[in-house]
């Protein structure tokens, strides 16, 4: 069964950069018998969900404008890793952080990992 | 790049009958088939409960319909009960090049 898991550093320093991975195990990440993309989305504290962007296997991306001059999704096949960085945070930054699997077939976000935590604090 | 609108809560009795409305434009929900709900409670993973607007994926309740006319779809829950009370959250492909715009989201209460 594929499993997501979000890790890296639960603080980080504002005017630092955040950089999470996200594993996908019992699975492929090219997901060889459909199409699929691969999505980062947060949460800040209080607030509603929020769509980070999303990368394609082979290396296309798409970020939310309002966080594309600071974000970078990639991805690397030979590790079944996704990664994001999001660079220059502030406390805004500060959320749970989710990877998820995008189905092509109508772009609905049908499996995600368990989300970690990321404050951005001095 | 705009959310699609939400109302911020919506409210029933157990067994009654709620509607969450999620307003987008001909971008996104007017134009494709590709709407999906998430059911959120604090502190757990968001689960999906309907995908290409009126899909159910296996396991989850038949309470939980959606529907969409013009660029407002809407997830209709039926039979009110107590573990609804959650966050729900609409999504859509856009052709706005994000793929994806979330809902603002809201918050059902089971009074």
């Amino acid at each position: 069964q594929l499993r997501l898991q979000e890790s890296g550093p639960g603080l980080v320093k504002p005017s630092e950069t955040l950089a999470l991975t996200c594993t996908v195990s019992g699975g492929s990440l090219s997901c060889s018998n459909y199409f699929c993309y691969w999505g980062w989305i947060r949460q800040p504290p209080g607030k509603g969900l929020e769509w980070i962007g999303s990368v394609f296997y082979r290396g296309n991306t798409y970020y939310n404008p309002s966080l594309r001059s600071r974000v970078t999704i990639s991805v690397d096949t030979s590790k079944n890793q996704l990664s994001l960085k999001v660079t220059s945070v502030t406390a805004a930054d500060t959320a749970v952080y989710y990877c998820a699997r995008l189905y092509s077939s109508s772009y609905h976000l049908d499996l995600w990992g368990q989300g970690t935590l990321v404050t951005v604090s001095s | 790049q705009s959310a699609l609108t939400q109302p911020a809560s919506v409210s029933g009795s157990p067994g009654q009958s709620i509607t969450i409305a999620c307003t987008g434009t001909s971008s996104d929900v007017g134009d494709y088939d590709f709407v999906s709900w998430y059911q959120h409670h604090p502190g757990k993973v968001p689960k999906l409960m309907i995908y290409g607007v009126t899909n159910r994926p296996s396991g989850v309740s038949d309470r939980f319909s959606g529907s969409r006319s013009g660029s407002t779809a809407s997830l209709t829950i039926s039979g009110l009960q107590a573990e609804d009370e959650a966050d729900y959250y609409c999504t859509s492909y856009t052709n706005r090049g994000t793929l994806v715009v979330f809902g603002t989201g809201t918050k059902v209460t089971v009074l």
